[in-house]
């Protein structure tokens, strides 16, 4: 069945440096989300995209959804404490969206 | 505050008993969803419900019944459960079950429901 997978699992950053994480599908997606969990939260949604090779930024987040729209990647600069969060991205399968195993990013001050 | 309301917030319970996990949603969608988040499996859709009809039953053990009686709330009854099944429970909302391309399908999620079983 389809997959998402998303690389790294973790990721710890001192405050100020750039951080990107990767997300990968087994099959062709009709779009992509991007949804954001805070640390005893629940997800919120950032973005989504739909075009092959679309970018989109949103202040310091830049999103991009590949050319064989199957694999997506976010990547945030000068990353900041409020920073913090597991990241998933999910991609639709009939009535779902499949989510990813998520990157959890801590951030050092 | 997301549009989508879930009680209790934190649950424990006993194997032998019988509990049930409410979720409500003030947005006037059509479709809405129950996920397992537990540290083994981060996100793990259980039910869709779209317009009061199940389209979705992702492989979920019997002792989690689910309930939709109307667009707007949804239950997860809970029986004979295991220490196994601890997680933090998520409702969630969305206009349409499927992407149509004419909206994002944002879905909202609800604060969860902590549940505890012993």
């Amino acid at each position: 069945g389809q997959q998402v997978m998303q690389i790294p699992q973790y990721q710890h950053v001192q405050e100020g440096e750039d951080f990107t994480t990767y997300c990968n599908s087994s099959t062709t997606l009709s779009n992509i989300q991007w949804y954001k969990q805070r640390p005893g939260g629940h997800p919120v949604f950032l973005i989504q995209l739909v075009k092959s090779g679309e970018v989109k930024k949103q202040k310091r987040l830049t999103f991009q959804f590949g050319e064989a729209k199957k694999n997506s990647s976010l990547h945030i600069t000068a990353t900041q404490t409020t920073d913090v969060g597991t990241y998933f991205c999910a991609g639709p399968r009939y009535y779902k969206y499949i989510f990813g195993t998520g990157t959890r990013l801590k951030v050092l001050a | 505050e997301t549009g989508v309301t879930q009680t209790p917030r934190h649950l424990v319970m006993g194997m032998t008993n019988k509990k049930s996990l409410k979720c409500e949603q003030h947005l006037g969608h059509n479709a809405m969803y129950w996920y397992k988040q537990s540290a083994k499996k981060p996100l793990e859709l259980m039910f869709v419900y779209s317009l009061e009809e199940r389209v979705e039953n992702n492989s979920v053990p019997s002792r989690f019944s689910p309930e939709c009686p109307n667009s707007s709330h949804l239950f997860l009854h809970l029986h004979t459960l295991q220490p196994e099944d601890s997680a933090l429970y998520l409702c969630a909302s969305s206009q349409d079950a499927m992407w149509t391309g004419q909206s994002k399908n944002i879905q909202y999620f609800g604060a969860g429901t902590r549940l505890s079983v012993l």
